[in-house]
């Protein structure tokens, strides 16, 4: 089974709309983060949480927002979806006092 | 700003041939650094690590080399097979358990 799962795997969606990815995670780890991916760009950190209690932004937070609902939860929302949100969007876990970096398997995102 | 980033895009090698895929990185305060291999439709998967304090670092068919004089990081990768077939990235810890990620070089392999 997959230690970090994303949900949904594909989303297709209209600008403006409200739209949620999720992640989970059985990996125990305390850690967790929200990243986007575009072609030629590697990937870039929205959001990241170090625990339940703790947000924090990352370098490209603008148009998003962030909810850990538990230590194995981390959901991302876009309010109002744009066309330029187009992109793969990768969760990903880790756990002091390793550096390294877990990732789910992605979600496809598309907003026409 | 400072950043990481990858030499080529794209790199095409022949199948048993060894492979080298570069990575710039100017934040001379990195202190660990990870390669990271993504396959079509996956996340990225750690491939293998080395901590400033080493130049280099062996795996499984992997190396990777460390330059701090001029700040470049390398992957080596022997005998490269098919399903090596896939993105590299380079990536730094730039603060507090934060990475920075190259944009990526793809490699082909040719049969």
């Amino acid at each position: 089974d997959a230690d970090v799962t994303q949900t949904p795997r594909n989303r297709i969606t209209k600008t403006g709309k409200r739209i949620m990815l999720e992640c989970s995670q059985t990996k125990g780890h305390d850690r967790m983060y929200w990243y986007r991916q575009d072609p030629g760009l590697g990937l870039r950190l929205i959001y990241y949480s170090f625990d339940v209690k703790d947000i924090n932004k990352g370098e490209i937070s603008d148009g998003y927002s962030v909810s850990r609902q538990a230590q194995a939860k981390f959901s991302l929302s876009l309010e109002s979806a744009i066309p330029n949100q187009t992109a793969l969007y990768f969760c990903a876990t880790s756990a002091p006092p390793s550096n390294e970096q877990f990732f789910g398997p992605g979600t496809r995102l598309t907003v026409l | 700003g400072e950043s990481v980033g990858l030499h080529l895009p794209t790199l095409s090698v022949q199948e048993g041939d060894n492979s080298i895929i570069n990575c710039a990185y100017s934040n001379s305060a990195s202190d660990y650094f990870i390669w990271y291999k993504q396959e079509s439709g996956k996340g990225p998967q750690f491939i293998i690590d080395i901590r400033s304090n080493m130049d280099k670092r062996q795996g499984q068919r992997v190396t990777v080399l460390l330059n701090k004089t001029v700040k470049h990081l390398s992957l080596q990768i022997a005998a490269t097979q098919p399903g090596d077939s896939a993105v590299y990235f380079c990536a730094e810890n730039i603060d507090d358990y934060k990475l920075s990620f190259g944009a990526g070089t793809t490699v082909t392999v040719r049969a």
